[in-house]
C-alpha cells in the first residue's frame, strides 16, 4: 500500500509570493492534517480535515489555508510568503475508522514539502 | 495553554546503554499519548501509543513508555540502545476534544539522540 505522499519535495519562493502544497493520503484514509516544522518552533498542528471540512485548525495567520478534495486529497496555501515561513511542512493521514470520525487512530506521516523563503 | 514537554534535547548514548527520555504534558482528563521517531532521512514514525488501560506500553523495536497520570509523564525507555536507534523521538499528545473529534496531535520539541558504536 502506498503511503502519504507530498508535492513537489522541495520549493524555493520569494517573500510576497503565494505557494500551494498538494498531500495525497493513503488510500481509504478520510482524515488529513498539516504540521509545519521548524528548528525553533519545532513540530505545530496547521489544521485538519475529514470529509472536506475543516475539523480543527491550529494558531497560525489567515494566510494559511487548505482544502480537502472528495477524493481525500488535500492542499495548503500559504499567500504573501514570509521569510519565516521557511520550513518543512509535513501532511498526515489516518483511517479514522468510527463513523463520523471521532478521531485518535494512528497518523501516518508523508516525507514533507521543503519550503525555502528568500 | 495545551503543552508537551521533553526535557532532553540532545542525548549521546554507547551501544548497549539503557535509554530513557522523558515527556511531560500539562492537562489533565482524557489524553492519548505517543511517541514517534524520525530516522535521519525518513518520515515521522509511530513507536508507540497509549490511549487507556495498561500503563506499560510495549511499541516497536524494543522500545516501550509508561504512562503515569500522577506525574503526568510518559517517558520513553528502552534496554538497550543500538546504533541504528540514533534519531529523533517526538512525543506527542492528542486530547480527545469532549463532543467533537480530532486527530490534533500537540508535539514535544523533540529529543535528538546519537548513539555511539
Amino acid at each position: 500500500k502506498a503511503g502519504v505522499t507530498q508535492t513537489p519535495r522541495y520549493l524555493i519562493k520569494t517573500r510576497g509570493q503565494q505557494v500551494t502544497l498538494s498531500c495525497s493520503p493513503i488510500s481509504g484514509h478520510r482524515s488529513v492534517s498539516w504540521y509545519q516544522q521548524t528548528p525553533g518552533q519545532g513540530l505545530q498542528f496547521l489544521f485538519e480535515y475529514f470529509s472536506e471540512t475543516q475539523r480543527n485548525k491550529g494558531n497560525f495567520p489567515g494566510r494559511f489555508s487548505g482544502r480537502q478534495f472528495s477524493n481525500s486529497r488535500s492542499e495548503m496555501n500559504v499567500s504573501t510568503l514570509e521569510l519565516g515561513d521557511s520550513a518543512l511542512y509535513l501532511c498526515a493521514s489516518s483511517l479514522d475508522l468510527s463513523s463520523g470520525g471521532v478521531g485518535g487512530d494512528e497518523q501516518f506521516f508523508g516525507p514533507g514539502t521543503r519550503l525555502t523563503v528568500l | 495553554a495545551q503543552s508537551v514537554s521533553q526535557h532532553n534535547h540532545h542525548v549521546i548514548l554507547s551501544e548497549a546503554a539503557s535509554l530513557e527520555l522523558g515527556c511531560n504534558y500539562s492537562y489533565g482528563g482524557t489524553v492519548n499519548l505517543f511517541w514517534y521517531v524520525q530516522y535521519p532521512g525518513q518520515h515521522l514514525q509511530l513507536l508507540l501509543k497509549y490511549f487507556s488501560g495498561d500503563p506499560l506500553v510495549k511499541g516497536i523495536k524494543g522500545f516501550e513508555a509508561e504512562f503515569i497520570k500522577s506525574k503526568f509523564s510518559f517517558n520513553l525507555r528502552k534496554p538497550s540502545v543500538q546504533w541504528s536507534d540514533t534519531a529523533e523521538y517526538f512525543c506527542a499528545a492528542r486530547r480527545p476534544e469532549y463532543g467533537g473529534a480530532t486527530n490534533k496531535l500537540i508535539f514535544g520539541t523533540g529529543t535528538l539522540l546519537a548513539v555511539q558504536p
